[in-house]
């Protein structure tokens, strides 16, 4: 079992470019979420796939940010137009229970000039 | 509105000391708590729960926390810590209803043990 995958771990984008960030979890679980981390604001919910439906995306930022789940062994997170503070760590994270065990992968550390 | 307060930004403790870290919650309705490790560079790593029954939760590597609905508290503690627990720790709660199962974090207590 690899764990939850995310890459890359690592991208720079000039203000304006587009971003992508990738996330495989881990086999068999039904549920994908993703969190964004600053040293600011802490850990903060963007959104939360449940069978590769979006279930809740209420942190979503309404403009530039959307995330998709096309099967289940992969879910992204576009950043369109980025900004510089939209400079973080984005973590995703798989469960497979109802009782909210969290898994993390490493995160994309997201850096925009 | 689900809010987790962690009280202590840091705490520096010495290798063999017992070490206590301080959660508070607020929520009108059933909860799951749970507490997080992350190390420097990595995500987030699972150690304990507290769902229902037994108030005081058994974790990896030696830690324990102790839920209270009368303080709201989940405090977590360690009788020994080891200088590799050195890393952030986060409390978290979630909705024990619904169809979320989204997490909220408190701000995160970085625990430093010297040797």
């Amino acid at each position: 079992n690899a764990g939850v995958i995310q890459t890359p771990r690592h991208k720079v984008t000039g203000k304006g470019q587009e971003a992508t960030l990738w996330c495989e979890p881990i086999s068999g679980h039904s549920a994908v979420f993703w969190y964004r981390q600053t040293i600011v604001q802490g850990l903060e919910f963007l959104t939360y796939f449940r069978n590769q439906a979006p279930i809740d995306d209420s942190g979503m930022p309404k403009e530039r940010f959307s995330a998709q789940m096309p099967n289940q062994s992969h879910s992204t997170l576009k950043i369109q137009s980025t900004q510089p503070q939209d400079s973080a760590v984005y973590l995703c994270a798989s469960s497979f229970d109802s009782q909210n065990t969290l898994y993390f992968g490493a995160g994309t550390r997201l850096s925009v000039l | 509105t689900q809010t987790v307060s962690q009280s202590d930004a840091h705490v520096t403790v010495f290798e063999g000391d017992s070490v206590e870290l301080r959660c508070n919650y607020s929520y009108g309705g059933s909860i799951y708590l749970s507490w997080y490790i992350q190390h420097h560079g990595h995500g987030l790593q699972f150690l304990l729960k507290y769902y229902s029954g037994n108030p005081v939760v058994q974790g990896v590597n030696g830690f324990e926390a102790e839920f209270s609905k009368s303080d709201s508290s989940f405090h977590l503690r360690k009788a020994s810590v080891h200088w590799s627990d050195s890393a952030v720790y986060f409390c978290a709660v979630s909705a024990r209803t619904g169809n979320t199962g989204k997490l909220i974090f408190g701000l995160g207590t970085t625990l430093q043990v010297q040797p």
